[in-house]
């Protein structure tokens, strides 16, 4: 049974700094592993997917790494901007043909 | 032009009644979703339908039923509503199954008094 863990739970960092955020899974058996943001009140906007057969993804300072014999995803955002703060949400796709989400990572960056 | 949209927003209600939500893509997407956010926070699964077939149908009270017209809707009744069916319900769709990103609607919130 697929679980995900993200770590850490919140995250604060000043303006212009680089960061990353982590995500854990536990059946390496994964088709693809997609990052969304989620605003307070608002639905999930789709980041990044990355495909099994793929080790990352860019989008414009966005950076998504998949490690599947680690178990491991990485998000990293690059010169933060007080607009990035969100949760965000790493969520697994597998056999099982659906996604399964982790916790969730709070995000504030401070002007 | 709103690609995966939701309604109603907000939805107050009381216990034992009988609700609906509606979901809508124009995404051309041939598989549609139902999730469910708790207080915490967390998403889950609870029905995917591919071409207007059911394919996942998670641990749900049969309160729930999906229902999908057509391709580009997907509906939620819930029967006999209870508090613990508070929550955030969100809608999404994909291309074809789960190998595809997925798209999120705003979601509905729901407040069972």
């Amino acid at each position: 049974k697929q679980e995900v863990t993200q770590i850490p739970a919140a995250l604060s960092v000043p303006e212009g700094e680089n960061l990353v955020l982590n995500c854990s899974f536990t059946d390496s058996a994964i088709y693809n592993l997609q990052w969304f943001r989620q605003d307070p009140g608002k639905g999930l906007t789709s980041l990044l997917l990355i495909q099994s057969s793929q080790r990352e993804q860019t989008s414009g300072r966005l950076n998504a790494s998949l490690d599947k014999s680690s178990g491991r995803s990485t998000l990293y955002i690059a010169a933060s901007q007080p607009g990035d703060s969100a949760t965000y949400l790493c969520a697994g796709g597998g056999a099982t043909n659906k996604l399964i989400f982790g916790t969730g990572t709070l995000l504030a960056v401070q002007p | 032009d709103t690609a995966v949209s939701q309604t109603p927003k907000y939805l107050v209600t009381q216990m034992g009644n009988d609700k609906s939500i509606k979901c809508e893509q124009n995404l051309g997407h041939d598989t549609m979703y139902w999730y469910k956010q708790d207080s915490k926070k967390f998403l889950k699964i609870m029905f995917s339908y591919n071409n207007k077939e059911l394919i996942i149908n998670e641990t749900v009270p049969n309160r729930f039923s999906p229902k999908s017209p057509d391709k580009a809707h997907l509906n939620l009744h819930i029967n006999s509503l209870e508090l613990g069916d508070s929550a955030v319900y969100f809608c999404a769709s994909s291309r074809n199954g789960d190998r595809d990103a997925q798209y999120f609607g705003p979601g509905t919130r729901l407040t069972v008094t």
